[in-house]
Order: structure tokens, then C-alpha cells, then sequence
């Protein structure tokens, strides 16, 4: 089983908001008293960061794409969802000297 | 071009061994904690282990414990993962990824090497 819980799978319709929330009831601590980080996966390529440490976004990285972590939930939110952001997404974080991932959210735009 | 470059996979059986090499270019390897992650084919991301930049600290998931080794050489850019009595579930493909000076996430990622443990 995988560290933190995400739900399988989102659909959202083009230009609407799509939000995918990721849980660590698993966790000794609070999710939010640690960095989450978010990953996008396209087929046939490899993860790419999306979001870091909570909600910073790498340089080049859509404005689109923002991040929330409180409490027991992290959340990634995508604005004005397109076509191109149809990927798996997949949270991660550390706990105690690991690294959690979560089972990652299969996006759809619909 | 920043790039990070995996070999060393392949098929082998139940209890056999594999190195693999992870070749940094564009970057400077040491100023990067290093990890492996796996993922087979259709399923998520697996952590496998993480060294620090020099090599001081590392750590594993437990299901590779006492079996994996990481190590890195600093000097010409390569970061290792010997994987010694393999299992099927070993199986998968295998990253590897750099965290920027232990920011915990993984900034940059290579295109992966397959590992195949099978009879």
C-alpha cells in the first residue's frame, strides 16, 4: 500500500477546476506539518514536479497549477484545466528518513 | 542540457544481482541528494533509497533493506544501486531522481531503466 491516499481518479470538463486531494491518515504526524510535493505523468515520459514544498511552483511551471497542505490533506488545484494537463498525478512527501508517495489520481479531461 | 541517464537493467532471475548507474550531465551531481524510485508499468511510484551529497547518510524502503546498496561518485557525476538477492516484486521501472540540497522533492528525473526478475 502506498503512504499517503489519493483518490483513483478526476474528471473535470476543459476550462473548469480541477482539484486532487491527498491524505495522510497513515502518518504518525499531521500531513501538514510536512513539505508535500506534486508530480505529473504523462504516458511513456517520466514524473515531473508540479508543485514543491507545499505550494511553490518550479520556474516555467503554469500558474495554473497551485498548492494547499492543512491540516491532514494536501490539495493540488488546476485552473482553467486543458487538454494537455490529462496525466497522472501523484503527491509525495517525507516521513522519518522515507519518502511517501501517494497511489497517484488518474486525470481526465473531459 | 540537464539530464540524468539510468542503465544497467535488464532480466534476471530470482536471487541474482544488478547495478544500477544513474550519469548526470548539464548539473553538478553533489549538490544533490540522490534517490531511486520504481514503478512498474501501469502502477505508481515506488520509493526505493536516497544518499545525501556526500555520501554521509542514506536510507531504504523497507522491502529492499539489507538486499540494496546505493552509492555515488561524486567525481564523475554517477550515482549507483546495487540490488543483490532480487525478487519478483523487485520488478519494475527504475528512476533516478535528484532532490536540490535535501528540499525534499525531486527536481530533476531520468527516463528510467527496466528491471525484469523472473523464472
Amino acid at each position: 500500500s502506498y503512504g499517503l491516499t489519493q483518490p483513483p481518479s478526476v474528471s473535470v470538463s476543459p476550462g473548469q477546476t480541477a482539484t486532487i486531494t491527498c491524505s495522510g491518515d497513515e502518518l504518525g504526524d499531521e500531513l501538514g506539518e510536512k513539505y508535500v510535493s506534486w508530480y505529473q505523468q504523462k504516458p511513456g515520459q517520466s514524473p515531473m514536479v508540479v508543485i514543491y514544498q507545499d505550494k511553490r511552483r518550479p520556474s516555467g511551471m503554469s500558474e495554473r497549477f497551485s498548492g494547499s497542505n492543512s491540516g491532514n490533506t494536501a490539495t493540488l488545484t488546476i485552473s482553467g484545466t486543458q487538454a494537455m494537463d490529462e496525466a497522472d498525478y501523484y503527491c509525495q512527501a517525507w516521513d522519518s528518513s522515507t519518502v511517501l508517495f501517494g497511489g497517484g489520481t488518474k486525470l481526465t479531461v473531459l | 542540457e540537464v539530464q540524468l541517464v539510468e542503465s544497467g537493467g535488464g532480466l534476471v532471475q530470482p536471487g541474482g544481482s544488478l547495478r544500477l548507474s544513474c550519469a548526470a550531465s548539464g548539473f553538478t551531481l553533489s549538490t544533490y541528494w540522490m534517490h531511486w524510485v520504481r514503478q512498474v508499468p501501469g502502477k505508481g511510484l515506488v520509493w526505493v533509497s536516497r544518499i545525501n551529497s556526500d555520501a554521509s547518510s542514506s536510507s531504504y524502503a523497507d522491502s529492499v533493506k539489507g538486499r540494496f546498496t546505493i552509492s555515488r561518485d561524486n567525481a564523475n557525476n554517477t550515482l549507483f544501486l546495487q540490488m543483490n538477492d532480487l525478487r519478483v516484486e523487485d520488478t519494475g521501472v527504475y528512476y533516478c531522481a535528484g532532490d536540490p540540497r535535501g528540499s525534499y522533492f525531486f527536481e530533476q528525473w531520468g527516463r528510467g531503466t527496466l528491471v525484469t526478475v523472473s523464472s
